[in-house]
């Protein structure tokens, strides 16, 4: 079957750094992307890799190795904006069914 | 360039009644995908539209169907509706034609089934 897995929840404390792991399990694979969706807002769109390694964005970076069927999202500096939830989501096709298919979603709680 | 828009933003339904949504993409974008949101499943995907063919579909029940027009307009109706339909509606809109994931969220609209 299809699925994603990330924590339910993290912890960090301000100015720090922290590691969102995901790892999937998909028939097809399409490339691995992360949403951020504060409380009672839109998922936005943070990155994308379709290929192996680090995509760097600012303060954000995001990993994939697909040998794995795995990524993580990394978030340094942390800053107190940053609580969130994060979703890591990867397209899949199955039977010529193409989809987007999103983990649960990791709650980021910032410590100051 | 204007964002994606959801009507309504919040809507209060008694079970069995019916409803639509309704998500307006970003100009240009020829993609709308429904999400249905809740927080013990997460975001479930419903269906993608592109040139108001519908190209994949979740697995939803038949209660749950959509469509889009010509201006990419989407909407999305559930009929019979039961009180497990309570969610955050979110549509999303893409370009299209990318296998790049990269998706426009609108605010959503959150439905209360009584």
């Amino acid at each position: 079957g299809q699925s994603l897995e990330q924590p339910s929840e993290v912890t960090a404390v301000e100015g720090a750094i922290v590691q969102i792991n995901c790892t999937y399990q998909t028939s097809g694979f399409y490339g691995l992307s992360w949403y951020q969706q504060h409380d009672g807002g839109a998922p936005t769109f943070l990155s994308y890799n379709a290929l192996d390694g680090l995509e760097e964005t600012g303060r954000f970076s995001s990993f994939l190795s697909r040998s794995d069927s795995y990524g993580y999202l990394l978030l340094q500096e942390l800053q107190m904006k940053d609580s969130a939830s994060y979703f890591c989501a990867v397209r899949d096709t199955v039977n010529r069914d193409d989809k987007i298919i999103f983990g649960k979603g990791t709650r980021l709680h910032i410590l100051p | 360039k204007a964002g994606v828009t959801q009507t309504p933003r919040y809507l209060i339904k008694t079970r069995g009644q019916q409803v639509t949504l309704s998500c307006s993409p970003i100009s240009g974008h020829r993609s709308v995908s429904w999400y249905q949101q809740t927080p013990g499943q997460g975001l479930q995907f419903l269906f993608e539209y592109f040139s108001e063919t519908q190209r994949n579909k979740g697995n939803f029940p038949g209660r749950f169907s959509g469509r889009q027009f010509s201006n990419s307009r989407s909407e999305m109706n559930v009929s019979t509706l039961e009180l497990g339909d309570s969610a955050l509606y979110l549509c999303a809109s893409s370009l299209g034609g990318t296998v790049k994931n990269e998706q426009y969220f609108g605010p959503g609209t959150r439905l209360t089934v009584t």
